[in-house]
């Protein structure tokens, strides 16, 4: 199945520090999906990147995306404490009629204050 | 608009019994998935409805089953429950399909199976 795998999968970092996580997967896509969850909560939808974009930003949040290496990163800067959550990435599988989203185990980040 | 609806909270039930989860989507979104989240397992896709129909399903036993009614509406049901069974089962609807939008989360059912 086309799971990403988060790297690395815990990180601790100073609040005004950038933190950087990255995703590897292994098949074509149509897009990748940087999703956030809170302890115990749902996820949230983060950003959304295309095959064919190389990067996104929104709001301190920078998407990279690399279809050669089949990787992607995300980048937050300026970090604060409610940015301490899990993070996975989720690559949308360009074969239509298996469209299914599938998560690796994240990367659980940790903002000290 | 309200979001993913996912009821009950929380749940406890004994070895062997059966449970229904229920999921209500966004309004006008018309594919529902479901999740199984485990410390050990990480998040495991179970099954996607779309429009009353499985489109897709992930590697779990038939003891695990769902469905989805005319109004998007979904259940999903496991029968003969087993200690393993203890997780956050998220549900998450989308609009269409995954190349054009995202997957919007409910907050989970937390069920413990003692």
């Amino acid at each position: 199945s086309q799971q990403g795998e988060e790297d690395p999968q815990a990180l601790s970092i100073q609040e005004g520090e950038n933190a950087t996580m990255n995703c590897s997967y292994k098949t074509s896509i149509n897009n990748l999906q940087w999703y956030r969850q809170n302890s115990g909560r749902g996820l949230v939808h983060l950003i959304l990147i295309r095959s064919n974009e190389r990067e996104k930003h929104s709001g301190r949040l920078r998407v990279t995306l690399d279809t050669s290496k089949k990787s992607s990163s995300l980048l937050i800067t300026a970090s604060r404490a409610a940015d301490t959550a899990s993070y996975f990435c989720a690559p949308a599988p360009s074969n239509f009629g298996n469209e299914k989203l599938t998560f690796g185990t994240g990367t659980r980040l940790t903002i000290i204050p | 608009k309200a979001g993913v609806t996912q009821t009950p909270r929380y749940l406890i039930k004994t070895r062997g019994q059966q449970v229904t989860l229920s999921c209500s989507p966004i309004s006008g979104h018309r594919s529902v998935s479901w999740y199984q989240q485990t410390p050990g397992q990480g998040l495991q896709f179970l099954f996607e409805y779309f429009s009353e129909t499985q489109r897709n399903k992930g590697n779990f036993p038939g003891r695990f089953s769902g469905r989805q009614f005319s109004n998007s509406r979904s259940e999903m049901n496991v029968s003969t429950l087993e200690l393993g069974d203890s997780a956050l089962y998220l549900c998450a609807s989308s609009l269409w399909d995954l190349n054009n939008s995202p997957l919007h989360f409910g907050n989970g059912t937390r069920l413990t199976v003692t």
